[in-house]
């Protein structure tokens, strides 16, 4: 049974770095794309990035600059970074594999 | 981008009412796309991929359908467990988009 287990920072100030890691149980990441979604607390889905079946990492424009995903060598870790983060950042993060298995969420609240 | 335009945002039925759910793309996004369902305090679930394909495990009362750029999800007959708030979301395309969200409840 294929498990999503993401772990990382949940309070922040602004400015920091935020880094979440997501890791598969019971199988791996490769030969799946596997996104970042967040949503902010009361508000729908936003997409953040992808790292692609074919190692391609994609992410949204609206973050460029501040966004990096990463794929450990085992394809079992796939990690998240966003740096100078703000209120605006404040949201749970889920981490996806092909959009049928899902990690647990991250709260992350960014507050001074 | 492709902008996924979803409607109703809120709809309100009874116990047994069909319920229906739509996502309309801004251009051809194929049959990449998917519907989820996320009840308060929980993930996501897919429910249907490539626009109507029944994810195992999920209710037969639900389903899905595409026309050109339009889809839909259907719940043929809405029970109580069904109160969520319902996304479609395309990956045909970066960036990947979801709709706005339909939340469904009981009258």
């Amino acid at each position: 049974q294929v498990q999503l287990q993401q772990w990382g920072a949940g309070l922040l100030k602004p400015s920091e770095t935020l880094s979440l890691t997501c890791g598969v149980v019971g199988g791996s990441f490769s030969a799946y794309s596997c996104s970042w979604i967040r949503q902010p607390p009361g508000k729908g889905l936003e997409w953040v990035g992808e790292y692609s079946y074919s190692g391609t990492i994609t992410y949204n424009s609206s973050l460029m600059g501040r966004v990096s995903i990463s794929m450990d060598t085992s394809q079992k870790q796939l990690s998240l970074t966003l740096t100078s983060v703000t209120a605006a950042d404040t949201a749970t993060y889920f981490c996806t594999r092909g959009w049928g298995y899902w990690g647990q969420g991250s709260l992350v609240i960014v507050s001074s | 981008d492709i902008q996924m335009t979803q409607s109703p945002s809120a709809i309100s039925a009874s116990v047994g009412d069909r319920v229906t759910i739509t996502c309309r793309a801004s251009q051809d996004i194929r049959h990449y796309l998917a519907w989820f369902q996320q009840k308060p305090g929980q993930v996501p679930k897919r429910l249907i991929y490539t626009a109507s394909t029944l994810q195992s495990g999920v209710p037969s009362r639900f389903s899905g359908s595409a026309s050109g750029t339009e889809f839909t999800l259907t719940i043929s007959s809405l029970q109580p467990e069904d109160v969520a708030t319902y996304y479609c979301l395309q990956h045909h395309d970066y960036p990947r988009t979801f709709g706005q969200g339909t939340k469904v409840d009981i009258k």
